[in-house]
């Protein structure tokens, strides 16, 4: 079935740090690929999706790649900042069986200290 | 547009007692869903609509939780009788066929 694992967190970095967040997903059709972020008290939102292979969504900063040989969607960002201290889900679509739903990953914690 | 409305945006009830839980889409949006947030489980969806209809409720843990979608600008979440291990933030989206989800800011509910 359709799955995606994010590596584990709270991922710490120091401000202007690069950031990397691990996506890796499976599935059986040709799916889309979303980065969702949830600030404290919120709900998610929408930060970058990419529709096909080798799409570059981008955002705020943050980028990732569609990547179909590594089955991969990568969040990055060259310099953090204290606001980007936030969960974030990495997400797919496949609608192969018709069923419209999003499958989402664990989340990441990530926390920016000054 | 004012975006995915819920309410109320905190509850707490005591163990037994009936909870609605209530969700405006964005206008024109053909999708609804409700998931559910807890520490443990992480984000869990529990039910969707399509043109106001049920389409895929296997992630409803039980029969105390029900949910409907009478229009297309309305639905709500009822748990009927609540239990502790039912606290969490329950979340309502909504969408185009096709596309991002929109959520909504969320109730976070306690049950005692």
């Amino acid at each position: 079935g359709n799955s995606v694992t994010q590596m584990e967190g709270p991922v710490t970095l120091s401000e202007e740090a690069f950031l990397t967040i691990n996506c890796t997903y499976t599935a059986t059709g040709y799916p889309s690929l979303f980065w969702y972020v949830q600030y404290p008290g919120e709900g998610l939102q929408l930060l970058l999706k990419a529709t096909k292979a080798d799409d570059k969504g981008s955002n705020k900063g943050f980028e990732a790649t569609y990547r179909k040989e590594t089955t991969s969607f990568h969040l990055e960002k060259g310099s953090v900042q204290v606001s980007d201290s936030a969960v974030y889900f990495c997400a797919l679509s496949d609608l192969v069986d018709s069923s419209y739903k999003l499958i989402f990953g664990s989340g990441t914690r990530l926390l920016v200290r000054p | 547009d004012a975006g995915v409305i819920q309410s109320p945006r905190h509850e707490v009830t005591e163990m037994g007692q009936e909870v609605t839980l209530r969700c405006k889409p964005i206008s024109g949006h053909d999708y609804l869903f409700w998931y559910r947030q807890t520490m443990m489980r992480g984000l869990e969806l529990l039910i969707y609509f399509n043109n106001n209809v049920p389409i895929d409720d296997s992630g409803m843990p039980e029969d105390r939780f029900s949910a409907k979608m009478p229009n297309a600008s309305f639905s709500t979440l009822k748990i009927q009788p609540s239990e502790p291990r039912d606290s969490a933030v329950y979340f309502c989206a909504s969408s185009y066929p096709y596309n991002e989800q929109f959520f909504g800011p969320g109730t976070r509910l306690t049950v005692l």
